[in-house]
């Protein structure tokens, strides 16, 4: 399994300009996430998805949109970037039952200039 | 990345002694809690959870406490190894917020050889 996989690994953008980042997963899991995380905090939840068609914002949700088509895939796009919007991306996803252990993949650097 | 993490609460130990890593959470309510592990570089890694029916909770070298008279959670790492060198991220769940999970800021640990 190659678990959760993000790309692409690194990423610059101008202000204003829109791109997507991508994330799949292979372990079935219904519920998948994306986070940020800014240089001395931890992640904060963009949004998130509990199953094919289904997804809600997180507490960050600004300037983000997702959809859900797939069980196995969750891309978030940005629609016009945003120096506020440099920041390192994670995909998580998880099972909706017994542990809500989150797997993370490997993250997305993103800068905008 | 090596970026996140600039202004972490810092914990150094020396190689073979016990470490612990301590979080306050923010929600009474919260019902389930996690430990990430984060590498520089790479996605946060599960380390241990614990429900709020549980006080202890033990795991492969890893002990976690939840105090939730004073809304506390702590992680021990015993006889600690040179490869526990990473930032620690406490999460919760609060249970109103379904599967918004909250992360805290975090605490860098250093093993000293």
């Amino acid at each position: 399994n190659a678990g959760v996989t993000q790309t692409p690994k690194f990423q610059v953008l101008k202000t204003g300009q829109s791109m997507t980042l991508q994330c799949a997963q292979d372990m079935n899991h219904e519920y998948m996430s994306w986070y940020r995380q800014d240089p001395g905090m931890g992640l904060r939840l963009i949004h998130y998805s509990v199953g094919a068609g289904i997804t809600d914002q997180g507490e960050v949700p600004n300037g983000y949109n997702v959809s859900r088509s797939t069980t196995e895939d969750f891309p978030l796009r940005l629609l016009s970037a945003a120096p506020s919007q440099t920041s390192v991306y994670f995909c998580a996803s998880s099972r909706t039952s017994g542990s809500y252990e989150q797997f993370f993949g490997p993250g997305t650097r993103l800068t905008v200039l | 990345g090596e970026s996140v993490g600039l202004h972490l609460p810092t914990l150094s130990v020396q190689e073979g002694d016990n470490s612990i890593i301590n979080c306050a959470y923010s929600n009474s309510a919260s019902d389930y809690f996690i430990w990430y592990k984060q590498e520089s570089g790479k996605g946060p890694q599960f380390i241990i959870d614990i429900r709020s029916n549980m006080d202890k909770r033990q795991g492969q070298r890893v002990t976690v406490l939840l105090n939730k008279t004073v809304k506390h959670l702590s992680l021990q790492i015993a006889a600690t190894q040179p490869g526990d060198s990473a930032v620690y991220f406490c999460a919760e769940n609060p249970p109103e917020g379904g599967f918004k999970t909250i992360f805290g800021a975090g605490t860098r640990l250093f093993v000293k050889a």
